[in-house]
Order: C-alpha cells, then sequence, then structure tokens
C-alpha cells in the first residue's frame, strides 16, 4: 500500500537550518510529482513546494522561496526539504504528499513532522 | 498566484441535514479543484479531485460540482464522522494555493 512517511522535524532557534526527509514506499515513486504542505498551530493548509518526478520541475510558494530547497533521491525513493533561515511563522506541522497524475490533487499524505521555531 | 475563497468558514448544522460550501477561484482554473476534509490530529484526506469526481473509498453523500472560478462541495445527509474542517485546493498553476476552510460543528 502507499506510504509517505516524515521525518526530521524538531526545535530550531531563528535563522537555524533543518532538513525533512519524507520516505515512500508502495508505488513507484519516480513517476510523480510529491508535494510538501504545512499547517501552522489552529491554522489552514499551506501549499509550500513541489517537484517532478525527474527533478525538473520545481515551484515554491513565495513565503519560502530563496530559504528553503526541495529535492529528490529516486533511488533511494526519498524526498528532502532543507529549511533555511528558518522564521518564528516557518512553525507548523510539514506533511509530504503525493499529487495524482491529471488532477494535480493530493491523494496520499504522510502523518505530518512538527517543525518548531523559538529561541 | 491564485487566490482560493472559502464560504461560510464555519458552520453549525444537525445529523442528517443537507451542507453545501462553496469555494470561489480568483481566476478561471477550469475543473482543477479538490476538496478535502480534516479531523483534528490527522492529516488531511482527499474527497472530491477535478471538481467532481469522488476519491476511491468516499461515501456518495458527498458531491462536488462547479468550473472556472465558482465550486461547491455538498454533503446530502450529515453523519456524526463528517464534523470536520474542510479544504478547497486549485491545481490548476503553482502555487497550488488552498482555501482558507470551513470548520463544520454539530449543531
Amino acid at each position: 500500500q502507499v506510504q509517505l512517511v516524515e521525518s526530521g522535524g524538531g526545535l530550531v532557534k531563528p535563522g537555524g537550518s533543518l532538513r525533512l526527509s519524507c520516505a515512500a514506499s508502495g508505488f513507484s515513486f519516480s513517476d510523480y510529482y510529491i508535494t510538501w504542505i504545512r499547517q501552522a498551530p489552529g491554522k489552514g493548509l499551506e501549499w509550500v513546494s513541489h517537484i517532478s518526478g525527474s527533478s525538473g520541475y520545481i515551484n515554491y510558494a513565495d513565503s519560502v522561496k530563496g530559504r528553503f530547497t526541495i529535492s529528490r533521491d529516486n533511488a533511494k525513493k526519498s524526498l528532502y526539504l532543507q529549511m533555511n533561515s528558518l522564521r518564528d511563522e516557518d512553525t507548523a506541522i510539514y506533511y509530504c504528499a503525493r499529487e495524482m497524475f491529471n488532477s494535480n490533487n493530493c491523494d496520499y499524505w504522510g502523518q505530518g513532522t512538527l517543525v518548531t521555531v523559538s529561541s | 498566484d491564485i487566490q482560493m475563497t472559502q464560504s461560510p468558514s464555519s458552520l453549525s448544522a444537525s445529523v442528517g441535514d443537507r451542507v453545501t460550501i462553496t469555494c470561489r477561484a480568483s481566476q478561471a482554473i477550469n475543473n482543477f479543484l479538490g476538496w478535502y476534509q480534516q479531523k483534528p490530529g490527522e492529516a488531511p484526506k482527499l474527497l472530491i479531485y477535478s471538481a467532481s469526481t469522488l476519491q476511491n473509498g468516499v461515501p456518495s453523500r458527498f458531491s462536488g460540482s462547479g468550473s472556472g472560478t465558482d465550486f461547491t462541495l455538498s454533503i446530502s445527509s450529515l453523519q456524526p464522522e463528517d464534523f470536520a474542517t474542510y479544504y478547497c485546493q486549485q491545481s490548476y498553476s503553482a502555487p497550488r494555493t488552498f482555501g482558507q476552510g470551513t470548520k463544520v460543528e454539530i449543531k
């Protein structure tokens, strides 16, 4: 069955860095766009970034552009999010999710990993 | 970026009620619209994609409609397990923006 498992969250000081990982299984990982979506405590969903199967197409939300870098390793069936220059407002649960073919909506989600930015 | 506006932001309803949530895009997105349900402490779950196609395993009391800029999620007869927060998401272009959410509460 399709499974996505995030890891790497934790407590970091403002200005610090953190690298999130998402391990995929149960599907042909290299065929799919994979997305990072976050949710600040008590708030709604915010789309962060996505990457195509070949890594040839990458997009970011304006709120993270220039600070976050998405990447993937298809051999390891893993997705990454390198987060630099972290701010208080980056505090959130970070989910990875698979984008469906054609509709581009996210049909499978991980359970999320919590990132807390605080001094 | 495409802005997605959901209404209402919250509603109170009783079991058995028909519930309708609307989502408006700031520009035409054809039918590139999905609806998600999220319960506290859980990841979101895809209910409907391509504006009106029910995801596998989702009960038929859920339905979606619309095209262009105006979309609707309907629940024909609200069940106890449907009390949750619902989000729309446009998937026409990146960034793939979400609506602000609609919390459906028990009346």
